[in-house]
């Protein structure tokens, strides 16, 4: 079954601490992004890449991190200097940035930092 | 600045129709999409339009006015399993995303 998978599903970290959420496609997507969605809000862009071992700053990428060393995997660092890092993450693909095809979405990760 | 407006919240009958109207104002445009998203839950693509009119797709389909900065969703034949937000996002000239708030539809018995 093809699709994006993000673990775990909840993640709960005390505040200081560094997090990483995982993102694993097996779509053959080139393009991959990380998105924060909070309640009332759309959902935000944090980091994006194109290719292997590029990627781009989004929208609010302040107090993240992202590496892409394969294809298939775009994992996310939410650092101590993230100043409100609790928030539901989702990250998603596609076939070349940009274009009429839609991004796929993995069933995202909700953190919580307390 | 870019910006997307749709309503909070929208409440319906079970059986009837309804329609999301969502505006944009983009740098560049380069189509409209449409996603449905269940509470806690990923989004999932329900249509995109770049040409100006209606798509068609079952229950659902999506009008674009490209001149107006306008489209629609309706939603036909309301089931209960269509409670869920619909999220409305433009790509502008950059094949950004850029993403509305989110319309919670309630669908009534």
């Amino acid at each position: 079954d093809g699709g994006i998978t993000q673990s775990p599903k909840y993640l709960f970290r005390k505040e200081g601490q560094n997090v990483t959420l995982s993102c694993e496609q097996n779509l053959n997507h080139d393009a991959m992004y990380w998105y924060r969605q909070d309640p009332g809000q759309g959902l935000r862009l944090i980091y994006y890449s194109q290719i292997v071992n590029d990627f781009q700053k989004g929208d609010i990428a302040e107090g993240y991190s992202v590496s892409r060393e394969k294809k298939e995997s775009f994992p996310l660092t939410v650092t101590s200097a993230q100043k409100n890092p609790t928030a539901f993450y989702l990250c998603a693909s596609s076939p070349p940035a940009g274009g009429s095809d839609e991004q796929y979405f993995g069933p995202g990760t909700r953190l919580t930092v307390t | 600045g870019q910006n997307i407006d749709q309503p909070t919240e929208m409440t319906a009958t079970e059986g009837a129709i309804v329609q999301i109207n969502c505006t944009y104002q983009t740098s560049g445009f380069n189509g409209l999409f449409w996603y449905q998203q269940h509470a806690g839950e990923a989004p999932t693509f329900l249509s995109y339009n770049v040409l100006d009119g209606l798509e068609e797709k079952g229950r659902f389909s999506s009008f674009l006015s490209r001149s107006k900065g306008y489209s629609y969703l309706l939603l036909k034949e309301l089931q209960m399993k269509d409670s869920a937000s619909y999220l409305c996002a433009a790509m502008d000239s950059n094949y950004q995303l850029i993403w509305g708030a989110g319309t919670k539809l309630i669908i009534k018995p």
